[in-house]
């Protein structure tokens, strides 16, 4: 079992709509939990991060982990065509300096 | 901002021959990392560096090299290229103890022939 695992789509949804992008972890160690957005041929940046439970907002953008569960989401409201990408998830523990990613989910909005 | 960069975008080398591939990050950053990037893989850490002159194993550093001599440049060695090592190569870059956020550079997207 990969220590993330992540749905690599494609995931198609039209422009305005709501995207729900999702991980699930296996270690309950893992205390950071990130979402990075790659576009084709860059390198990936950095769209969130969270530590521990809970919800983060960031314009249309929030981040969700349930440790319970180990699963973390990424929505995206009113979804442009700007944001066709794919979404990298990540987990770390507290210091390390170990990031496990996710394989990435590619999302396309049409507009 | 944060900037890594790394020393090609696209670069194509033949089977045997030594691979040298730089990343430059003007932030200051005491850890680096140099991982590979194929497809249904995801990222997969090949070495990493918490200072000068330290280098760590990540998860596949066989066939694989680094170099650390000064704080901003990170170099990763492919002794003897192979056409499996063809992939993504990315530089990432953080400082410690900041909710562990790389940075990553554009990538360098090695064939091997």
């Amino acid at each position: 079992q990969k220590e993330v695992e992540q749905d690599p789509g494609p995931l198609s949804v039209p422009e305005g709509a709501i995207v729900s992008l999702n991980c699930t972890y296996s270690n309950s160690a893992f205390q950071y939990f990130m979402w990075y957005r790659q576009y084709s041929r860059k390198g990936p940046e950095l769209l969130m991060y969270t530590y521990s439970s809970g919800n983060k907002e960031d314009g249309r953008f929030t981040a969700q982990v349930d440790k319970s569960s180990k699963y973390i989401s990424l929505f995206i409201r009113d979804s442009q065509p700007s944001d066709s990408a794919t979404y990298l998830c990540a987990i770390s523990s507290t210091g390390g300096f170990k990031t496990i990613f996710g394989a990435g989910t590619r999302l396309f909005v049409k507009a | 901002d944060v900037k890594v960069t790394q020393s090609s975008r696209y670069l194509v080398k033949r089977t045997g021959e030594k691979v040298f591939l730089e990343c430059v990050q003007d932030m200051d950053h005491e850890n680096m990392f140099w991982y590979r990037q194929d497809p249904g893989l995801g990222l997969r850490l090949i070495y990493f560096s918490y200072d000068v002159k330290m280098k760590e194993k990540g998860d596949i550093p066989e066939g694989y090299s680094v170099s650390r001599e000064k704080k901003e440049r990170f170099s990763l060695i492919l002794e003897s290229a192979s056409t499996n090592q063809t992939s993504m190569y990315l530089c990432a870059s953080k400082t410690p103890g900041q909710g562990n956020e790389q940075y990553f550079g554009p990538g360098t997207r090695l064939t091997v022939t």
